[in-house]
């Protein structure tokens, strides 16, 4: 079935430092991929997201690429600040096979300090 | 405009009770969808309702069951409750069978059983 693979976490670095977060998918066809973000003590937020191979999705200084031949979508930010410490989650939706559902990766927790 | 909406944001319930979990949608929203977040288990999807009716079912138990009212707002019943079911419930909503590219989450409910 569908999956979704995250880099292990936690991720700490400090404020500034360049972000990567590596995100792999399993997936028999063309999935759209999206990157949430969850805050401490709050409900998930989407961060971005990606409907087809090659697109770009970008949020507050966050960027995605959907690379269809490594079944990838990595996250990365130029510059990290304090605020961006949260847990970031990767899914993916494939309307064939898993209809409406997101298919979650396990999470990466990231730590800016100052 | 206001987002997701869920109530109660903490419940504690013994085990063999029940526990009720509810959920409004963003307004214009037809979808509602229910994730478990666990401890350790990452985030599984649990139910999707669309125009009241039952869309899709993650693998759960039947004890785990919900409605959605003609308002298109959603409860969780959780019956015979477990000790492995104290988890964060996270509701979410889309536009419905029309788009559903993107799920817009509350939250949560924070259920805790002893």
């Amino acid at each position: 079935g569908d999956s979704v693979t995250q880099m292990e976490g936690p991720v700490t670095l400090s404020e500034e430092a360049f972000l990567t977060i590596n995100c792999t998918y399993t997936a028999t066809g063309y999935p759209s991929l999206f990157w949430y973000v969850q805050y401490p003590g709050e409900g998930l937020q989407l961060l971005l997201k990606a409907t087809k191979a090659d697109d770009k999705g970008s949020n507050k200084g966050f960027e995605a690429t959907y690379r269809k031949e490594t079944t990838s979508f990595h996250l990365e930010k130029g510059s990290v600040q304090v605020s961006d410490s949260a847990v970031y989650f990767c899914a993916l939706r494939y309307q064939e096979t898993s209809g409406s559902r997101l298919t979650f990766g396990e999470g990466t927790q990231l730590t800016v300090n100052p | 405009e206001a987002g997701v909406t869920q109530s109660p944001t903490h419940l504690i319930k013994t085990r063999g009770q029940q526990a009720t979990l509810r959920c409004s949608p963003i307004s214009g929203h037809t979808s509602v969808y229910w994730y478990q977040q666990a401890l350790g288990l990452g985030l599984q999807f649990l139910l999707w309702y669309d125009e009241g009716e039952e869309r899709n079912r993650g693998n759960f138990p039947p004890r785990f069951s919900g409605r959605q009212f003609p308002n298109y707002s959603s409860e969780l019943n959780v019956n015979a409750l477990e000790l492995e079911d104290s988890a964060l419930y996270l509701c979410a909503s889309s536009l419905g069978l029309a788009d559903q590219e993107t799920q817009y989450f509350g939250p949560g409910t924070r259920l805790l059983v002893l």
